[in-house]
């Protein structure tokens, strides 16, 4: 089992609807967890930080936490083509290591 | 605001040859951490320093070396070149003592290994 687990997708959303991108992590003790973007051929770009359980909101983005659960989940409202890129998860559990997902592929369809 | 500077942003080398990969830390920013990430893959974490200590190790070769210099600013050593090694190498910074350890990525450099 990886450390941290998100469905690799392709997930397509229309124009302006809600696009749900879902994290598992498997360290209890992990404390810190992080939403980047990245497009590809370029890097990673932090879009959402989240360290306490329930919703952190940012413009059109909302970062989801439940520890109990070991999940954390990113919704973006009003979808736009230009959120079209890959969505990676990772997840600290203090230190220097942080631990990156897969990523989920989101396509936003005009 | 200043970012992640890494250079050179592309470099072709050949099979066996050595290349040397440069990352600037944002200032004030106490820990550097390399990335090798390669085609649909996600970013595999090689090794970090903080205050230019060696502070944790990842999936590195041996082929491969790093160090945190004075001014903070990291090299990544790379020797004997193999095909495998051709993928996109970031550099992240972040601010550890007293703080959530975001990392901020540079650009990156794509190593090209003929």
């Amino acid at each position: 089992q990886k450390e941290v687990e998100q469905n690799s997708g392709p997930l397509s959303v229309p124009e302006g609807a809600i696009a749900s991108l879902n994290c598992t992590y498997s360290d209890r003790v992990s404390q810190s967890f992080f939403w980047y973007r990245q497009y590809s051929g370029k890097s990673p770009e932090l879009i959402m930080s989240i360290y306490s359980n329930g919703d952190k909101e940012d413009g059109r983005f909302t970062a989801q936490l439940n520890k109990a659960s070991q999940y954390v989940s990113l919704l973006i409202r009003d979808s736009q083509p230009s959120d079209s890129a890959t969505y990676l998860c990772a997840v600290n559990s203090g230190g220097f290591k942080t631990i990156f997902g897969a990523g989920t592929r989101l396509f936003v369809k005009a | 605001a200043a970012g992640v500077i890494q250079s050179p942003r592309h470099l072709i080398k050949e099979k066996r040859e050595t290349a040397t990969l440069k990352c600037y830390p944002i200032p004030r920013h106490d820990t550097v951490y390399w990335y090798q990430q390669g085609p649909g893959q996600d970013p595999q974490f090689l090794i970090s320093f903080y205050e230019k200590m060696q502070s944790d190790k990842g999936s590195i070769p041996d082929r491969f070396s790093a160090q945190q210099f004075s001014d903070y600013h990291s090299e990544l050593n790379m020797s004997s070149l193999e095909l495998g090694d051709s993928a996109l190498y970031f550099c992240a910074s972040s601010l550890l003592a007293g703080g959530p350890n975001e990392q901020f990525f540079g650009p990156g450099t794509r190593l090209t290994v003929l």
